[in-house]
């Protein structure tokens, strides 16, 4: 199977920070990936597809790059509501694949 | 504005059966592929399975082969997982997603509410 690993698995940040975070895959199968975030109680939403397009709705300090095995999403000015936990996905060979999750917290 | 309704997760007893459902609006549905994806209690996402737009493709993640089946009714625009054999380590909340598919890449646009399916004694 393949593995996307997310780092750090937890952070702890400001608003107005610029925030990274980043996804590794075990093998190199995909130069796409997606992310998502996820609050408390609620479903998933769509951040960022393709590596890199904005999905329509999402704040353009929101940003995605990467390809290969390693994608990163990138926040420019992290704002009260972006406190959330974060999920990067990919296709591959076996189905689809979610990272494990990066919660961002307030410091 | 697009619209997905999951429903019919209840408690139910290891060894069980239990059928969902998610109700789908605002959107062409038989145009879509459509997805389960579950998130068990305190953990991440886990994708659980696939359906193309006319039924002919099915895939599932390796943990749930054999015990579930997902499939759609285009004329009622719905999409259905049911689930046998149940077990504890199938406890989660269950989210039907649309899920768009480009080429060598995928991704999931618009996800219902969740409906939780706890598996116990």
């Amino acid at each position: 199977d393949i593995q996307l690993t997310q780092s750090p698995f937890f952070l702890s940040a400001s608003v107005g920070d610029r925030v990274t975070i980043t996804c590794r895959a075990s093998q190199g199968i995909s130069d796409y990936s997606a992310w998502y975030q996820q609050k408390p109680g609620k479903a998933p939403k769509l951040l960022i597809y393709a590596t890199s397009k904005l999905q329509t709705g999402v704040p353009s300090r929101f940003s995605g790059s990467g390809s290969g095995t390693e994608f990163t999403l990138t926040i420019s000015s992290l704002q009260p509501e972006d406190f959330a936990t974060y999920y990067c996905q990919q296709l591959n060979s076996y189905g689809v694949t979610f990272g494990g999750g990066t919660k961002v917290d307030i410091k | 504005e697009v619209q997905l309704v999951e429903s019919g997760g209840h408690w139910v007893q290891p060894g069980g059966s239990l059928r969902l459902s998610c109700a789908a609006s605002g959107f062409t549905f038989s145009s879509y592929w459509m997805s389960w994806v579950r998130q068990a209690p305190g953990k991440g996402l886990e994708w659980v399975a696939n359906i193309k737009q006319d039924g002919s493709e099915k895939y599932y993640v390796d943990s749930v082969k054999g015990r579930f089946t997902i499939s759609r009714d285009n004329a009622k625009n719905s999409l259905y997982l049911q689930m046998n054999s149940l077990r504890v380590e199938d406890t989660a909340v269950y989210y039907c997603a649309r899920y768009i598919v480009l080429s060598v890449t995928t991704w999931f646009d618009y996800w219902g509410q969740g409906t939780l399916v706890p598996v116990s004694s």
